[in-house]
């Protein structure tokens, strides 16, 4: 099993700066990553695939990066409702993995 | 627009089986390229998946659940189903179905709101 590791558990940002969040994982997955977003009470939204394509609908702000082992999503510009936890998820292998996440919160 | 909605008892007594429906609305569930998932979350924890099928009912599941899983497909109505048995209060979680749209092994999108199961005598 391909282990997810994300860093920091969480992290604090001051609205408006760039947030940069990194996912780990335990062998290459190449470019099959994904990152999600979750809030309070709901289900996750999918952000990004392929480790850089933004999801339909997602804003401009927020980027993906890396390939292999380490990942990197960037929020350039932190607005009030970017505020969530982030999953990274491999899709790479069987099974499936996520991250165990990175708590956005304002500082 | 695909849209995905989960249900079943919020309710399940240790070492039964807890049963689930995502039904699929928006599109059909014998999409070509699509596969559907079972996705699971703890509370105040992080995400597992538990296994995803094709319409043709081929299924792969996670090795840490497949002794006590099977998800299976109903194209009539356009419905596909979870079902894990002799469940234990590790089991309680927030449970999601998913849409997988590039495959087998891919990113899930969209993904149903959720249904809680407490696994409590």
């Amino acid at each position: 099993e391909i282990v997810m590791t994300q860093s920091p558990a969480t992290l604090s940002v001051s609205p408006g700066e760039r947030a940069t969040l990194s996912c780990r994982a335990s062998q290459s997955v190449g470019s099959n990553l994904a990152w999600y977003q979750q809030k309070p009470g709901q289900a996750p939204r999918l952000l990004i695939y392929g480790a850089s394509t933004r999801a339909t609908g997602i804003p401009a702000r927020f980027s993906g990066s890396g390939s292999g082992t380490e990942f990197t999503l960037t929020i350039s510009s932190l607005q009030s409702e970017d505020f969530a936890v982030y999953y990274c998820q491999q899709y790479n292998n069987w099974p499936l993995t996520f991250g165990q996440g990175t708590r956005l919160e304002i500082k | 627009q695909l849209q995905l909605q989960e249900s079943g008892p919020g309710l399940v007594k240790p070492s039964e089986t807890l049963s689930l429906t995502c039904t699929v609305s928006g599109g059909s569930i014998s999409g070509s390229s699509y596969y559907w998932g079972w996705i699971r979350q703890p509370p105040g924890k992080g995400l597992e998946w538990i296994g995803s099928i094709y319409y043709s009912g081929s299924t792969y599941y996670n090795p840490s659940l497949k002794s006590r899983v099977t998800i299976s497909v109903d194209t009539s109505k356009n419905q596909f189903s979870l079902k894990l048995n002799s469940v234990t209060a590790a089991d309680t979680a927030l449970y999601y179905c998913a849409s997988a749209p590039w495959g087998k092994l891919t990113w899930f999108d969209p993904w149903g709101q959720g249904t809680l199961v407490t696994v409590s005598s």
